[in-house]
Order: C-alpha cells, then structure tokens, then sequence
C-alpha cells in the first residue's frame, strides 16, 4: 500500500525566505509519481509540481523545487523567496503512474504562514 | 483556473436527502476522480472514470454512486445524507493515456457539501 506522510502541522517563515516542506513516502510500486498542491484559504486545489520516479533532475517550477531523494524516499518541497501569498495548505500526494490506475494518496497537510 | 469546473459551489441539505454534484473536465482529459476532504479522514480519493468506464474505486460508501456520461462530464450522486458526509468534495481530471502530463490531476474548485 502507498502512504504519505508529512510530519510538520505547521510552519513559518518569513516572507523572500526559503521554506523546506517535507514529505515522505512508502511504496512497493517501482513506478510512482509524486504531487505537491496548494490549498489556499479559499479551497481550491492547485497542482504545483510533479516528480516521476525514474526523472533523474529534481523538478522545478518557478520558486518551486522538489528534493527528490529516492534511497530515502522523501520528497520534499522548496519554496524560495516566499511571498505572503504562499501561505496556505500545502499537500504532498503520490500515486501509480503509467496508466497503472492514478488515484492520488495525500498526506495530512502542512499549513505555511509567510510573515511580513 | 485549472479549467475544471464544479457546481455548485456550495450546498446545504438536510439529513436523509440526496443530492447531485456535477463536475466538467478540461477539454480533452478523459479521466474524472472524485474526492472527498474532510477535516477527520483528510482528502480521500472516491471513484475514478476514464471515458465514461468505472476505472478505479476507493473508499465510496454504498449511498454514493456516480458516472461519467458520452460527453465527459460527471456527477456524483449522494443519498440518505447522514451528518458525517459534511465535506468538500473534488472533481479532477488528468490528460488521456500516452499523453504528455497525463498522470498530473487538475482540480476543480470543489462543492462544500453542509448537512444539517
């Protein structure tokens, strides 16, 4: 069975830092791909960053990079020069890839606060 | 805007009702999931269709059924509403197989579902 696990309720930061959220993960599938999304306050979803599990380069998106360390099957998020607006739920998430069935496993979430 | 769309936004019903959410993929995804996020069980994955066939089911209660018709759009339909179904619920969808991003699910803004 996939699990997610993110260890951190909550976090601060202050705002043009960096944040590290992390997240870890349990499969037996070699083939597994793994989600970072957004919620805002507001409640929508929004996808911020897919990692496959065979991509050698971590991903990156913008001020989103993922850190992806397979041996340790953690995949955590870096947000750099964090904006007020990033304050949100952020929810790591995984699931089969490769038209093996795409159902997302979350995790409990991790609520980031951006201080001025 | 993910370019999935979700109605309504908002509903309220009483216990022992049913009710229908409708839920319209992005243009050209063949694949429509269902969610249901709750503050207790988190984000849980429901039912999942690809081009109108049942592709994948979780944790969905006997009361729920939904289905994906010849255009793609979805409902999900809720009956005998107890108390506990209170929830946000989320209609994703992701690009056909073979396709370029095609394990990436974009969701919808979500129906908050208040059962008094």
């Amino acid at each position: 069975a996939q699990k997610i696990t993110q260890t951190q309720p909550g976090m601060f930061v202050q705002e043009k830092e960096a944040v590290t959220l992390d997240c870890t993960y349990d499969t037996s599938d070699p083939s597994y791909g793994l989600f970072w999304y957004k919620q805002p306050s507001s409640g929508e979803m929004i996808f911020l960053i897919y990692q496959g599990s065979y991509d050698q380069q971590n991903a990156t998106e913008g001020r989103y990079s993922l850190n992806f360390q397979k041996a340790r099957k953690s995949a955590n998020l870096v947000i750099s020069a964090s904006q007020l607006g990033d304050s949100a739920m952020y929810f790591c998430a995984m699931s089969r890839i490769y038209n093996q069935g795409g159902k997302l496993i979350f995790g409990q979430g991790t609520e980031l606060s951006v201080k001025p | 805007d993910s370019g999935v769309t979700q109605t309504p936004k908002h509903l309220i019903t009483a216990t022992g009702q049913r009710v229908t959410l409708r839920c319209s993929p992005r243009s050209g995804d063949l694949s429509v999931y269902w969610y249901q996020q709750s503050l207790d069980q988190g984000l849980q994955f429901l039912i999942q269709y690809y081009n109108g066939e049942e592709r994948a089911k979780g944790n969905i209660l006997e009361r729920f059924s939904a289905q994906q018709f010849p255009g793609l759009h979805s409902e999900l339909n809720l009956s005998s509403l107890e108390l506990g179904d209170s929830a946000l619920y989320f209609c994703a969808s992701s690009p056909p197989s073979g396709t370029v991003g095609t394990d990436t699910q974009y969701f919808g803004p979500g129906t908050r579902l208040t059962v008094l």
